[in-house]
């Protein structure tokens, strides 16, 4: 399986402080995409970067991907009561486009005010 | 905002029911996929279409469960007869380009 496997499992952090989470994964991929969800609640997208891609932003984000290493990991900077959800790294098959995803199984963020 | 649309939000059924679940995609998406999701097992990939034809349908169990999109506007999962571990949050997503949207989800609970 190319399932990606988040790390840590669960991050309690306060208000302001920086939050990383760590994917890794098995198989070559198209591209590799961050997902957020809030409880109840369904999967929102934040950010996808390719394959021949290292680093992106999309405002407090920030996203690297290591092929040689199979990994991943999303920062979000000065974080945000509102930031508590779980977040997920999904990664697409290669050589594919808009195939289904193989999801880990998250990292829960919870932010303390 | 276009959004993915899912019903019904919450469904509670007695073992051996039949429980349709409906998704209406994002106008003009191409492709739809049905998600489950369970704390054991977390996500995992139960079919999609690509203009309306089923392209993978392997994660779900054939003997139950049934996919079709009757039109491109609508897809639907059933399951008959529903059994417990059947239980779980069934997502809808659609998509265009590599971005899927999500759907809120049907919780679905089997007594």
């Amino acid at each position: 399986s190319q399932q990606g496997e988040e790390d840590p499992q669960a991050l309690s952090i306060q208000e302001g402080e920086n939050a990383t989470m760590n994917c890794s994964y098995k198989t070559s991929i198209n591209n590799l995409q961050w997902y957020r969800q809030n409880s109840g609640r369904g999967l929102v997208h934040l950010i996808l970067i390719r394959s021949n891609e290292r680093e992106k932003h999309s405002g407090r984000l920030r996203v690297t991907l290591d092929t040689s290493k199979k990994s991943s990991s999303l920062l979000i900077t000065a974080s945000r009561a509102a930031d508590t959800a779980s977040y997920f790294c999904a990664t697409a098959w290669a050589n594919s486009g808009n195939t289904p995803l193989v999801f880990g199984k998250g990292t829960r963020l919870s932010v303390i005010a | 905002d276009a959004r993915v649309t899912q019903t019904p939000r919450d469904k509670v059924t007695e073992m051996g029911q039949e429980v349709t679940m409906r998704c209406q995609p994002i106008l003009g998406h191409n492709t739809v996929f049905w998600y489950r999701q369970t704390m054991m097992q977390g996500l995992e990939l139960l079919a999609y279409f690509r203009n309306r034809a089923p392209l993978d349908d392997s994660g779900m169990p054939k003997d139950r469960f049934s996919a079709e999109m009757p039109d491109a506007t609508l897809a639907t999962l059933k399951i008959q007869p529903s059994e417990p571990r059947d239980s779980a949050v069934y997502f809808c997503a659609s998509g265009l380009g590599d971005t899927q949207y999500f759907g809120p989800g049907t919780r679905l609970t089997v007594l």
